[in-house]
């Protein structure tokens, strides 16, 4: 099983579409959890971080269940910039001082006009 | 966040030789990683650059293979050594926030093809 899993897509919709991203991750010490955005060949930014609360930045909001090992990332009212690959990514306990992080394979968006 | 650079941003390599990439941070950080992204993959670590000291290896990865350096706190070098053309790949470095629990920055990345 991998450590993080993510539907690989490719997700097609509409401008203005309301989309989903789901990730589950099997290592229950993990520790941080983000989403990154990847576009087509550039490096992987830093989207959000993820809280067990929840969180949201302007169009995207991102939810953690600890319980079910389940991070969500929603995208309201796309636009055809949000199109790229998402990355969910945990951090988990390594035998150095820092945490490691563990990428998904990403789930690809295409926002079409 | 930190501005991180890379050199070279790609390059197109015969098997059996070895190229060396190099990444600047315009700030001191604690922690570097380098990252290899094969073609339509995620990203996977291969070492934690550590200053003044040998780099810490992941599981599959090799000193003699990806030899690393980090003379300070802004730089460090990884080598392909040997190159095959399984090392086709993209070598990102990146490095720890300080401001923010595990968050990783990350350079642009080079593009190594080997014939």
């Amino acid at each position: 099983r991998k450590e993080v899993e993510q539907d690989p897509g490719p997700f097609n919709v509409p401008e203005g579409a309301t989309v989903a991203f789901n990730c589950t991750y099997s290592n229950s010490a993990s520790q941080s959890f983000f989403w990154y955005r990847q576009d087509c060949r550039k490096e992987p930014k830093l989207l959000m971080s993820v809280y067990s609360s929840g969180n949201e930045d302007g169009r995207f909001t991102a939810q953690l269940n600890r319980a079910s090992q389940y991070i969500s990332l929603l995208i309201r009212d796309s636009k055809l910039s949000d199109s790229a690959t998402y990355l969910c990514v945990v951090s988990v306990a390594s035998s150095g001082s820092a945490r490691q992080l563990t990428f998904g394979s990403g789930t690809q968006l295409t926002v079409l006009p | 966040s930190a501005v991180i650079s890379q050199k070279p941003s790609r390059d197109i390599c015969q098997r059996g030789t070895s190229l060396t990439i190099q990444c600047q941070v315009d700030s001191q950080v604690t922690m570097m990683f380098w990252y290899r992204q094969q073609p339509g993959q995620s990203l996977t670590l291969i070492a934690t650059a550590n200053q003044g000291s040998e780099a810490t290896y992941e599981s599959g990865f090799v000193i003699d293979k990806f030899p690393i350096s980090r003379p300070n706190l802004t730089f460090s070098t990884l080598t392909v050594s040997n190159m095959s053309p399984e090392d086709s790949s993209i070598y990102l470095c990146s490095v720890l926030d300080p401001t923010g629990p595990d968050t990783q920055y990350f350079g642009p990345g080079t593009r190594l093809t080997v014939l």
